[in-house]
């Protein structure tokens, strides 16, 4: 089975400028979450897709921050103006179930950000 | 508030030894589940174990236990054998309202732990 998938890896940027991080889930897996995970700290979601619909974004910067997830599937972040702030590693993870026990969250390995 | 605390920044430990990190939750729901990943130095995050708030013994799964304390809200994960291969953050996390469906994990600062040979 495969994992969830991240691109790019890597990357660098100045701030103000734009970069979108796109990630595939496991197949089938309903929800997706991206989290930000500064350096020394643990991951904090961003935003909570269930299928393409969003569960939980409320502590997703909207003035500089997007996400979708249009046919349920894979998902795009997008950061646009980026600031020194957001240089962080972006993971993106995916569960199979929709309620009731959980099962663990499975997580890609991450997007590292750079902001210049 | 903080739901989730892990006090230790980092800790050391000898080869072959046992190690406890601890993990200190804080909700008012009552049902609930708690979460160890492992994260090495390559980025991703590794689950090793679960425990449901519910469950009237502690989850293992092989070298990992969790020592879980109810009455006490701790959740600390003690691994037995060090290996070299063990040093990494360790990130304790909750999900809330189980019962109510589909709610994130919400995790902790983390621990880094390095063995010793």
């Amino acid at each position: 089975e495969a994992g969830v998938a991240q691109s790019p890896r890597y990357k660098i940027i100045e701030k103000r400028q734009s970069v979108a991080f796109w990630c595939n889930p496991i197949s089938g897996h309903a929800t997706l979450y991206w989290y930000q995970q500064i350096l020394g700290q643990g991951p904090k979601l961003l935003i909570q897709f269930q299928n393409n619909g969003v569960v939980d974004d409320s502590q997703l910067p909207k003035d500089r921050f997007s996400a979708e997830r249009l046919k349920g599937v894979d998902s795009t972040l997008k950061i646009q103006p980026a600031k020194l702030e957001d240089s962080a590693v972006y993971l993106c993870a995916s569960w199979a179930g929709t309620g009731g026990y959980t099962g663990e969250l499975f997580f890609g390995e991450g997007s590292r950000l750079t902001v210049l | 508030a903080q739901k989730i605390t892990q006090t230790q920044p980092g800790m050391f430990v000898q080869e072959k030894e046992a190690v406890t990190l601890d993990c200190t939750y804080d909700t008012s729901d009552p049902s609930y589940g708690l979460f160890w990943y492992k994260q090495p130095s390559s980025g991703e995050m590794i689950f090793l174990i679960y425990q449901g708030s519910y469950d009237q013994q502690n989850a293992t799964e092989g070298r990992y236990s969790l020592n879980f304390q109810k009455a006490r809200k701790s959740a600390n994960l003690v691994i037995s054998a060090s290996q070299l291969g063990d040093s990494a953050m360790y990130f304790c996390a909750m999900r809330e309202g189980l019962s109510r469906g589909n709610t994130p994990l919400v995790f902790g600062k983390g621990t880094r732990l390095s063995v010793i040979a």
